[in-house]
């Protein structure tokens, strides 16, 4: 039972052009997601967040969008940068659910490459 | 600013062998996390701890044991080393407060023959 679905394994995207990244989940109990970034070799990064009372959250080149009805998140990367190529991964949680633990579900990852 | 702190970074174990994962925080955080990620999978998370001495399942706990005997150490001990569990290890630590992120360590790359 995949309760938060990356559909796209791979995206490839010329410089200066805009990266779009999407993520499905299931769960409704889900009210707070992130998006992690990870290069080869290292642990993932967090690089931005959203909650589920938001439908937008911006923070410089990245911009996460939230369709609570639809259950879909997408990261929008403008413009995107070879330094942007890595594995990137949804995450959710629910932030209610305090005595969980802030457990987060990850995402299968989609490989962005920015082609200079 | 060392943040999250895993060793050893590369292992190889043969069946049947046991090991302990090492991960050390310094920021203090309350909670910590102990995930496995397989090829072309995403993070799955084996243990959970929100405090020195409180420890609980995540998903997939089988096979690994865990414990926290202080804020800033959560070892993940594997007992009976299975092919199964060659995978990258991550260890993640964070503040209670469920908007605070989690931060991650390095890794550990673990081969089990």
């Amino acid at each position: 039972d995949q309760q938060v679905k990356q559909n796209s394994p791979s995206l490839s995207v010329q410089e200066g052009r805009i990266s779009i990244l999407n993520c499905d989940y299931t769960n409704s109990m889900f009210d707070y997601f992130l998006w992690y970034k990870k290069y080869p070799a290292e642990g993932p990064t967090f690089l931005i967040s959203i909650s589920s009372i938001k439908d937008k959250n911006e923070d410089g080149r990245f911009t996460v969008f939230l369709n609570k009805s639809a259950k879909h998140l997408s990261l929008h990367i403008v413009p995107s940068q070879p330094g942007d190529s890595a594995v990137y991964f949804c995450a959710a949680k629910g932030v209610r659910r305090e005595t969980s633990g802030s457990r987060l579900t990850f995402g299968e990852g989609t490989q962005l490459t920015v082609n200079p | 600013n060392a943040g999250v702190t895993q060793t050893p970074k590369f292992r190889i174990l043969k069946i049947g062998q046991s090991m302990t994962l090492q991960c050390t925080q310094d920021m203090n955080h309350n909670y910590m996390y102990w995930y496995r990620q397989d090829p072309g999978m995403g993070l799955k998370l084996i243990y959970y701890s929100v405090g020195a001495g409180i420890t609980d399942k995540g998903e997939v706990p089988n096979g690994y044991n865990v414990s926290r005997s202080t804020t800033e150490d959560f070892p993940l001990r594997l007992e009976l080393a299975a092919p199964s569990q060659t995978s990258v290890y991550f260890c993640a630590s964070s503040y209670p407060r469920g908007d605070q992120p989690q931060h991650f360590g390095d890794g550990t790359r673990l081969s089990i023959l």
